[in-house]
């Protein structure tokens, strides 16, 4: 079945970087773009961006410019979310989630990856 | 503050039917399809209605969706305590350009 996998919890200090795995698996990896999801702590969903899974191409939402960057390996079916120069603010759940397609070209995020804690705290 | 505007919270018993409305403008819902995400505690979202009111198989048929205008709606009727969780509304905004949520309602199952 389709599934995304993602890396395990995170504790870091504040100014380092981290790295976020995303592994797909049950389709051919890059059909279907893919997208970067954050949920600070008790908050809602913040759109970060995607990548385009076919050209390696991201697009990041305002406010994601900069520190981040998304990256794939298309050899292992795997996107990359990493962060540098960590804040306590960046504290938060990130998610990777497919695209999906309907009939009517309408999208929605479709299945989404189980979440990666990331903590920033010294 | 959340470009689709959701009640922070809602509550039924169960058997009810609870209604959750998601407000926007022309520039998201009123141009883009909506579609409703349920996260249960502890879980990652979870794809519950896509297109403003298709379900995606293996949900249920208690829970609807519809659109009119620049809003939309979420049903679940036939209340039940694993209903309990956090629902998102969502599109895209082409005045943004980026995907935009709503800031989720807590379904409590009294």
């Amino acid at each position: 079945q389709v599934q995304l996998v993602q890396s395990g919890s995170e504790l870091k200090k504040p100014g380092a970087s981290v790295k976020v795995s995303c592994k797909a698996s049950g389709y051919t990896f890059s059909t279907y773009n893919l997208n970067w999801v954050r949920q600070a702590p008790g908050q809602g969903l913040e759109w970060m961006g995607w990548i385009n899974t076919n050209t390696g191409n991201p697009t990041y939402a305002q406010g994601f410019t900069g520190r981040f960057v998304f990256s794939l390996d298309t050899s292992v079916s795997t996107a990359y979310l990493q962060i540098s120069s960590l804040k306590a603010e960046d504290t938060a759940v990130y998610y990777c989630a497919r695209i999906r397609y309907s009939g009517s070209n309408d999208k929605s995020f479709d299945p989404w990856g189980q979440g990666t804690l990331v903590t920033v705290s010294s | 503050q959340s470009v689709l505007t959701q009640p922070p919270s809602a509550s039924g018993t169960p058997g009810q039917r609870v209604i959750i409305s998601c407000s926007g403008s022309s520039s998201n819902i009123g141009s883009y399809a909506v579609n409703w995400y349920q996260q249960l505690p502890g879980t990652a979202p979870k794809l519950l209605i896509y297109s403003n009111n298709q379900r995606p198989s293996g949900v249920p048929d208690r829970f609807s969706g519809s659109k009119s205008g620049t809003s939309a709606s979420l049903d679940i009727s036939g209340l039940q305590s694993e209903d309990e969780a956090d629902y998102y509304c969502a599109t895209w905004d082409d005045s943004l350009n980026v995907w935009v949520f709503g800031g989720g309602t807590k379904l409590t199952v009294l």
